[in-house]
Formats: C-alpha cells, sequence, structure tokens
C-alpha cells in the first residue's frame, strides 16, 4: 500500500506562477523527500526534510512539514516551463523502506 | 562518478520467459531499492535490499518473482514465467545509508508480448 498520497493529481499553471502540491502520509516517518520524474525518465531527488524539522528551503523550492497532520507541502516560486515534470513525496520509517505517494503532474505553460 | 546503471533499458519477453533486470548501484551504496511503475502512476516498491540480505520483500509477490544483491556484483531482479501483466517500468535506487537521498537508475521498461 502506499503510503504518501499526493494531491492535487494534476496541476496545470502558466510560467512564473506558483505551484504548491501536497503530501498526506498515514504513519510515523523518519524523514520526507520530494523527487522529481520527468517523463519516462528515473527520479531525482529534489529535497529532503527530517521528521524534526518544519521548514527547508533549496533554490526555488520550499517544503514544510507538520507531523501532526501528517502532510508535507512542495513549493516551486516562479515556476518554469522546464518545471513541467511529475512530483512525488516519499517516505522513510522505522524500516528504512523508501515509500511512494502517486505523484502530482505538473505542467508549467510558457 | 557513476550514477545507478541499469540494464538493459529496454527488454521484451515472451509469455512464459524469463525476464532478469540489473542493477549497479553508485560505487560504496550497500542499500538498493526495487520498484516498478505503470504508465501514468507512482512507484509501486517491491524490494529492499542490504548487500546480500532482503530487509523488506513486502512489496514483491511471493511466487515468480525474487531479487539479490550479491557481494560482488549488481543487484539482480528476476522474473520466472512473465505474464502480460508484468509489463511495467522497473526502477532501481541506491543509498549509501539508511535515511538518506536515494540515487535512481533510468529503469528497465519490460513488455511481456
Amino acid at each position: 500500500s502506499q503510503q504518501g498520497e499526493e494531491d492535487p493529481q494534476a496541476l496545470s499553471i502558466q510560467e512564473g506562477e506558483n505551484a504548491t502540491m501536497n503530501c498526506s502520509y498515514k504513519t510515523s516517518i523518519n524523514n520526507l523527500q520530494w523527487y522529481r520524474q520527468n517523463s519516462g525518465r528515473g527520479l531525482v531527488h529534489l529535497i529532503l526534510i527530517r521528521s524534526n524539522e518544519r521548514e527547508k528551503h533549496s533554490g526555488r523550492l520550499r517544503v514544510t512539514l507538520d507531523t501532526s497532520k501528517k502532510s508535507s507541502s512542495l513549493l516551486i516560486t516562479a515556476s518554469r516551463a522546464a518545471d513541467t515534470a511529475s512530483y512525488f513525496c516519499a517516505t522513510t520509517n522505522a524500516g528504512n523502506m523508501l515509500t511512494f505517494g502517486g505523484g502530482t503532474r505538473l505542467m508549467v505553460k510558457p | 562518478n557513476a550514477g545507478v546503471m541499469q540494464n538493459p533499458r529496454h527488454l521484451v519477453r515472451r509469455r512464459g520467459q524469463e525476464a532478469r533486470l540489473r542493477c549497479s548501484p553508485v560505487k560504496g551504496h550497500s542499500h538498493v531499492y526495487w520498484y516498478r511503475q505503470l504508465p501514468e502512476e507512482g512507484l509501486k516498491f517491491m524490494v529492499y535490499l542490504q548487500k546480500e540480505n532482503i530487509i523488506d520483500e513486502s512489496g514483491m509477490p511471493k511466487e515468480r518473482f525474487s531479487a539479490e544483491f550479491p557481494k560482488e556484483g549488481p543487484s539482480i531482479l528476476r522474473i520466472q514465467q512473465v505474464v502480460r501483466g508484468d509489463s511495467a517500468a522497473y526502477f532501481c535506487a541506491s543509498s549509501p545509508h539508511k535515511d538518506t537521498e536515494a540515487f535512481f537508475g533510468q529503469g528497465t521498461r519490460l513488455t511481456v508480448v
């Protein structure tokens, strides 16, 4: 069964706008990670946030984590057409298994 | 530094044949994960191995599927007597420690005809 569930499943925005994707999970976690996947390619790691952290930044990416609500959000600011991809959240638990959600398909229109 | 290498990139098998998918992790990484992905869907966890040991295989069907990560050589995901429903992209990832980022290969796209 999937641990994380992303919301929305699909998102279409104009270049320059911000994109926000949410992830909810079910059980306690050690950390939560966000990955990006271009069509038909392997996944690329974006950012990792540990269970004792609440917010993390990397360039145009901002990730928040709310362990009380078992949720995380990924914000991409000033989006570009090249940001078009699928974005997945993944969690690790005590068993160290890395479990993925169903993903958000982001389309950034030029 | 070479990343995670998977081969073959594409594999076509007839129903009933065996499929062997190889994954060479990043040098020095001892944790390997295998995932299966259907088009437009997320990655479904199959198995987690740590050098010669299977840590968690809860996502892998008990029949026809097996995985190994020997002391020397790549990790192998083996599917015996393939069926059409096995057609999917299979991704391998590796990490140096637990609870760290995972590095993904480009996947093997298996087509069963």
